[in-house]
Formats: C-alpha cells, structure tokens, sequence
C-alpha cells in the first residue's frame, strides 16, 4: 500500500531533550515536506527537499534541521525542543512539483507536546 | 511572500443543502496552483479539489466545486447536497513550486 509513515504518533517530551520524528514513503517520491498546524494559523511549511542531498526553507524553519539521505526518509530533528514547539506534525511526499500535477501524500501526523 | 486568508472559522449546513468556503489569497506569481484539502476528526489530509491559475475554467468534483476569480484572487469552494462525512475542516492552499502555503481553515459541521 503507497503511504508516508510518521513515527512517533505521539510524544511528550521537556524542554531541551534532542528528539527526531522519522518520517518514510514507499512510492519512490522525489519531493518531501513537514508542515506544523496549529490552531488559528493552518498548516506551515517548516522544511521541504527536492531530492536527496536537497533541501530548502520553508516558512517557518526555527529550531528544526532536517535531512535527507535516502530517497525515502526524511527526518525532522528538533535539537533542543521548547514549548512553543508543540504542535501536530505532518509529513508529505509527492512525485514532483505541485505545479506538475502530482498529488501530495500526507502522513498520519505526529502529536508532538514539549513541557 | 504568499498568503492564504480564510475568514470564515466555522459553518454550519443542514443535511442535502449546500455550503461555500471563502478563501482569497495573494501571490506576485501569475502561475500557482490552488487546492482545498479536508481534514476530518481522524486528522487525515486529504486532497478535495484542485485548480490550475492559467485555467479559467472552475474545477469540480462530484459534489464539489469551485468558484476561481483570478483577478479578484478569489478561490472559494461549494459543497452542494451536503453529506454528514462531509463535516470537517477545510484548507484553501496555495502552490507555487514547491512552497505550499495554508489558510487558517474554515470548520464545517454538517447537521442531521
């Protein structure tokens, strides 16, 4: 079955202590991105990558690294997490360009809580 | 930079009646794409619609339709003969080659 994965689903964590959410897609997409929602503000691109070895800003790229070294998996690291970091998180992956009519995939979304 | 404004937070719609979302934005671009997403309560993204700029005509799926005003940068979205599983919220998104960028959301709650 095509899916992203997000893993964890759920995390409660305190300030300071380094985490990674993985996040992993099985249809070979080029493109991936992590998005934050929260209440009030929608969905914010925080980074995006274009292909291995490439990634890019997105809107609100504070306190997160990403990486991406493998086609499939592109991580979200938060070195040292703070409360206003908790959010829900989602991963996405599409084969190209948006403007190339390729659909973007959404993960199930990782509950983040930083006390 | 791109904005996306939903102004309207929550809506309410009677079983088989129809509902319209507004969503307006603004880009410097003249090609971008635009999308609704839902989100029901199991917080799956899912795409609804979606719109190419440099196409006038207005995109429709099964029950949902959009009304797109380039000019005006309008992009609203109509869900007509209103279905309980349509209760959600509802994202209007902007693309413009990679950077995607999301309205607030607009709640929409179908009554029996």
């Amino acid at each position: 079955e095509a899916q992203v994965t997000q893993n964890p689903r759920y995390l409660i964590t305190v300030t300071g202590k380094k985490l990674t959410v993985t996040c992993s897609q099985n249809m070979n997409h080029e493109y991936m991105s992590w998005y934050r929602q929260d209440p009030g503000l929608g969905l914010r691109q925080i980074y995006y990558s274009m292909n291995v070895e490439v990634t890019d800003k997105g809107d609100v790229p504070e306190g997160y690294k990403v990486s991406r070294k493998e086609k499939r998996n592109f991580p979200l690291i938060l070195e040292s997490p703070s409360p206003n970091q908790t959010s829900l998180y989602f991963c996405a992956s599409s084969q190209g360009s948006l403007a190339a009519n390729n659909e973007q995939f959404f993960g199930p979304g990782t509950r983040l809580t930083v006390l | 930079a791109q904005t996306v404004t939903q102004s309207q937070p929550e809506m309410s719609v009677q079983e088989a009646e129809t509902v319209t979302l507004s969503c307006t934005y603004d880009t410097s671009e003249n090609n971008y794409y635009l999308f609704w997403y839902k989100q029901p309560p199991s917080r799956q993204m899912i795409l609804v619609i979606r719109q190419e700029a440099y196409k006038q005509q207005n995109a429709m799926e099964n029950r949902f339709s959009v009304n797109f005003q380039k000019a005006a940068k309008s992009f609203s979205l109509k869900i007509s003969d209103s279905q309980l599983g349509d209760t959600a919220m509802y994202f209007c998104a902007l693309d413009n080659d990679y950077k995607l960028s999301f309205g607030a959301g607009t709640t929409v709650t179908v009554r029996a």
